[in-house]
């Protein structure tokens, strides 16, 4: 199937720093990326849409300026986190559409976010 | 809109016993089903997926069968192992949503020798 990588697999920070997760399809070119927010024992919550070439899309409730998105290529999107706190804390998870009209969502394994 | 209701767990059973974890869905559309796995730790992985009525997904010993008449896709597995211990996800994907996906709440399974 096809891949998806995610970096950092996991980031300590400083409350106030900025952080930025990246999402790779490693052998597909994705026009659209997802990215999730998990919180422990939970199921995932969708953030957004990232579109390449086009502003990311965000879910109700998701604050635009603190999760920045840029879809920079058809192979990287990234999630930056900015002025972190420690509620954002979780684990992001990011997913790519593979496989035309049957398409399936591959994910990556996912970046923990610990915000001191 | 569109939902996937699953049973909550943690389901618990025995090395080698009989598993099955309910998914039930509700869709506008003619979605498709998946069942994705989480491993501690680590990010959900595509266990199997079916795409029309009747369809039967397969993979690893587990199976599931789209029932469009009682909305269902319940994942089962004749023996599991310890090493199936992880979170089980339901999800349905809708090209009417653009292809997004809705997930169930997620059923922890442990497995114990």
């Amino acid at each position: 199937g096809a891949v998806v990588s995610q970096h950092p697999s996991r980031v300590i920070c400083k409350s106030g720093t900025s952080v930025k997760i990246e999402c790779r399809s490693l052998d597909f070119q994705a026009t659209t990326m997802f990215w999730y927010r998990q919180f422990p024992k939970q199921s995932l919550m969708l953030m957004a849409t990232s579109n390449e070439g086009s502003k990311a899309t965000y879910e109700q409730g998701v604050e635009k300026d603190k999760f920045l998105i840029n879809h920079a290529s058809l192979t990287l999107s990234t999630l930056t986190v900015t002025s972190a706190h420690p509620e954002d804390s979780s684990f992001y998870i990011c997913s790519a559409p593979f496989g035309g009209t049957q398409e399936t969502q591959y994910f990556g394994p996912g970046t923990r976010l610990l915000v001191l | 809109g569109d939902s996937v209701t699953q049973m909550e767990g943690p389901v618990t059973l025995s090395e080698e016993a009989f598993l099955t974890i309910n998914c039930t869905y509700t869709a506008t559309g003619y979605p498709s089903l998946f069942w994705y796995v989480q491993y501690p730790g680590e990010g959900l992985q595509l266990l199997l997926k079916a795409t029309k009525a009747d369809d039967k997904g397969s993979n690893k010993g587990f199976e599931a069968t789209y029932r469009k008449e009682t909305t269902s896709f319940h994942l089962e597995k004749g023996s599991v192992q310890v090493s199936d211990s992880a979170v089980y996800f339901c999800a349905l994907s809708d090209l009417n949503a653009g292809n997004m996906l809705t997930f169930g709440g997620g059923t922890r399974l442990m497995v114990k020798p």
